[in-house]
């Protein structure tokens, strides 16, 4: 059974430039979340999906990250404009249940020049 | 509030036990979770343990629970130089809260 991938696995952009994560969850799984750690802080909660519904948004940082979830499946997240703050790492996880084992991807590593 | 504290560095010589703790602070939590980070990868899922329970252990690890104390450990015996990682403690309350991580640096 495939885990759960993200793509791309690293990137590099520049200050007010566009850029969009992709994670694709465990075949099966309902319960996508987004998780990020920047500057080597905690890794924090961005969001969680139940299917194509966003359960819990509490963590998203502001009005330039935008996810989705089209379908149920795969999940992006947008940041738009990119800051030089939001560099870091961002995780994607999935899970059967609400609340049940998190599985995680091998995380995004995303630098604003 | 939701608060997870772990030390950050924990320095062992190979072949001894390695013990890394943590506190957490929301008494709801249904899993408790240790995930290993290596260098340049992602999050690995280490071992977890579901809040009614105390102890659990597989293989060479050891987790220990103390609810009353809000209080969780993980034990790694007969320590090697593979295990050198980061390694985060989180509390499930439907998303995780995660512990800033505990550098773990084995010596020969």
């Amino acid at each position: 059974e495939a885990g759960v991938t993200q793509f791309p696995s690293h990137s590099v952009i520049e200050k007010g430039q566009t850029v969009t994560l992709r994670c694709d969850p465990i075949s099966g799984h309902d319960n996508l979340y987004w998780y990020r750690r920047v500057m080597g802080k905690e890794i924090k909660f961005l969001l969680h999906f139940v299917k194509e519904s966003k359960q819990d948004e509490s963590g998203m940082p502001n009005n330039r990250f935008l996810a989705e979830r089209t379908g149920g499946t795969y999940s992006t997240l947008k940041v738009q404009p990119a800051e030089l703050e939001d560099s870091g790492v961002y995780f994607c996880a999935s899970s059967q249940s609400p609340g049940g084992l998190q599985y995680f991807g091998p995380g995004t590593r995303l630098t604003v020049t | 509030g939701e608060d997870v504290e772990q030390s950050l560095f924990l320095s062992v010589r190979e072949g001894d036990s390695s013990v890394i703790n943590c506190t957490y602070t929301d008494s709801s939590s249904t899993y408790l979770y240790w995930y290993k980070q290596e260098p340049g990868a992602g999050l690995q899922l280490l071992t977890y343990i579901f809040s009614n329970m105390d102890m659990k252990q597989d293989q060479r690890l050891t987790v220990l629970l103390n609810k009353k104390d809000k209080h969780l450990s993980l034990r790694i015996a007969d320590t090697q130089t593979g295990d050198s990682a980061i390694y985060f403690c989180a509390e499930s309350i439907g998303k995780l809260i995660f512990g800033t991580g505990t550098r773990l640096q084995v010596f020969p």
